[in-house]
């Protein structure tokens, strides 16, 4: 089946740092990756839309400038946090559409982003 | 935009007993329904789905439902097991017309739901 790698799956960083998220897509390409963010006790909010060589589609109210995407391959996408601050501590998932799998999106790990 | 809405909130049962939860939404040109079950601190898990072209599906004790018409699909979960204790979500695939993107997944609130021993 399709296996998304999302990395890394803990980080823990400074108010002010920047902190960058891989994810991949193993064994298939994906022309379309989403990033969905989680709050405790929350649902799954879509932030973005990444498709390759192309620029990031964001969701209302998401900051382009704070939230950089870049997909530059057909299996890699990142998400980088720019000057986090505490309430950007959550979870951060992506996920990569690969229709014509037994389901279309295939969803990583995720990553616990905490911010001090 | 794309609205789909969950109920319950929270589910308890007693092990054995069914468990269904259902969402409605909005728009019409939704096609595809997954449901995902999410243990904590993990990545959602699809458990199952249908398309819009389909009113019912089952895998085992659990089975979706679809009304395209009243814009609604429910979840059934029967012989429930401890095990069955998570979160579940449903969603749904809304396409955009043109654009270099083929559409995007919507989640439901949440459900969580409780099966005592």
């Amino acid at each position: 089946g399709a296996v998304v790698s999302q990395h890394p799956s803990r980080v823990i960083c400074k108010s002010g740092t920047s902190v960058k998220i891989e994810c991949r897509s193993l064994d298939f390409q994906a022309t379309t990756m989403f990033w969905y963010r989680q709050f405790p006790k929350k649902s799954l909010m879509l932030m973005a839309t990444s498709n390759e060589g192309s620029k990031a589609t964001y969701e209302q109210g998401v900051e382009k400038d704070k939230f950089l995407i870049n997909h530059a391959s057909l299996t890699l996408s990142t998400l980088t946090v720019t000057s986090a601050h505490p309430e950007d501590s959550s979870f951060y998932i992506c996920s990569a559409l690969g229709w014509g799998q037994d389901s279309p999106l295939h969803f990583g790990n995720g990553t616990r982003l905490t911010v001090t | 935009g794309e609205n789909v809405e969950q109920h319950p909130s929270t589910l308890s049962v007693q092990e054995g007993d069914s468990a269904v939860i259902k969402c409605t939404y909005s728009d019409s040109a939704s096609n595809y329904f997954p449901w995902y079950k999410q243990e904590l601190g993990k990545r959602p898990q699809l458990i199952i789905d249908i398309r819009s072209n389909v009113g019912e599906k089952k895998d085992q004790r659990i089975a979706v439902t679809l009304n395209k018409t009243a814009k609604h699909f429910s979840l059934h979960i029967t012989e429930t097991q401890p095990e069955d204790s998570a979160v579940y979500f449903c969603a749904l695939w809304s396409f955009k017309a043109g654009g270099t993107s083929y559409g995007k997944l919507t989640f439901g609130q949440g459900t969580i739901l409780t099966v005592h021993p």
